[in-house]
């Protein structure tokens, strides 16, 4: 089974600008969450998504959005960019039995943004 | 709210000595589910093993075990016969029903041979 799959991998912008970063989860997985990992914040949880809807969101500003398609595969935006954005965004999936109250999500990759 | 605290910066071990990692942690929420992931310098998050706040048995899998200590709010990770491919970041996380996962800082676990 594939893995969960981020593009691009690498992307540098212009202050100012908007970005766009995909994520594929795993097969059959219908949850997706975004992180963002800076050496300085370390890792913060963005937003997930689950059936389309967003279930849980961070304390991100609202530049920072997202959203799910029916095959589940998602998409974050960051609108206005700034040099505090530079970041590796990471997009993790998970599988949700029945009965089990937490599962482990498994990460893609990341996409490492630099903005200029 | 919740805490997680991992004081241990930086750890050595020799190769195929045991290590163990410290995570405390801090949370209101009596349900919660504790995780360790690894990430190589490749920047992917890695999943190790999970502990849920109502386990019984503290969670093994393979060369890893986690020692949960409940009333002192401790998931330490203990690895086992330390390979080079061991050298990471190893993050400590808590996920409760209201939030998404939650990570502590990071310990950088260097294997030397």
């Amino acid at each position: 089974k594939a893995g969960v799959t981020q593009t691009p991998r690498y992307l540098i912008k212009t202050r100012g600008q908007q970005v766009t970063l995909s994520c594929s989860p795993i097969s059959g997985h219908r949850s997706v969450s975004w992180y963002q990992q800076t050496p300085g914040q370390g890792l913060q949880f963005l937003f997930e998504y689950f059936s389309e809807t967003q279930r849980n969101k961070g304390n991100f500003p609202g530049r920072f959005s997202g959203r799910q398609f029916s095959n589940s595969r998602s998409e974050m935006n960051v609108s206005t960019l700034e040099l505090g954005d530079s970041a590796l965004y990471l997009c993790a999936s998970r599988w949700e039995p029945a009965g089990a109250p937490y599962n482990e999500q498994f990460f893609g990759p990341g996409t490492r943004l630099t903005v200029l | 709210a919740q805490k997680i605290t991992q004081t241990q910066p930086g750890m050595f071990v020799q190769e195929k000595e045991a290590v163990t990692l410290d995570c405390t942690y801090d949370t209101s929420d009596p349900s919660y589910g504790l995780f360790w992931y690894k990430q190589p310098s490749s920047g992917e998050m890695i999943f190790l093993i999970y502990q849920g706040s109502y386990d019984q048995q503290n969670a093994t899998e393979g060369r890893y075990s986690l020692n949960f200590q409940k009333a002192r709010k401790s998931a330490n990770l203990v690895i086992s016969a330390s390979q080079l491919g061991d050298s990471a970041m190893y993050f400590c996380a808590m996920e409760t029903g209201a939030n998404n996962l939650f990570f502590g800082t990071g310990t950088r676990l260097t294997v030397i041979p």
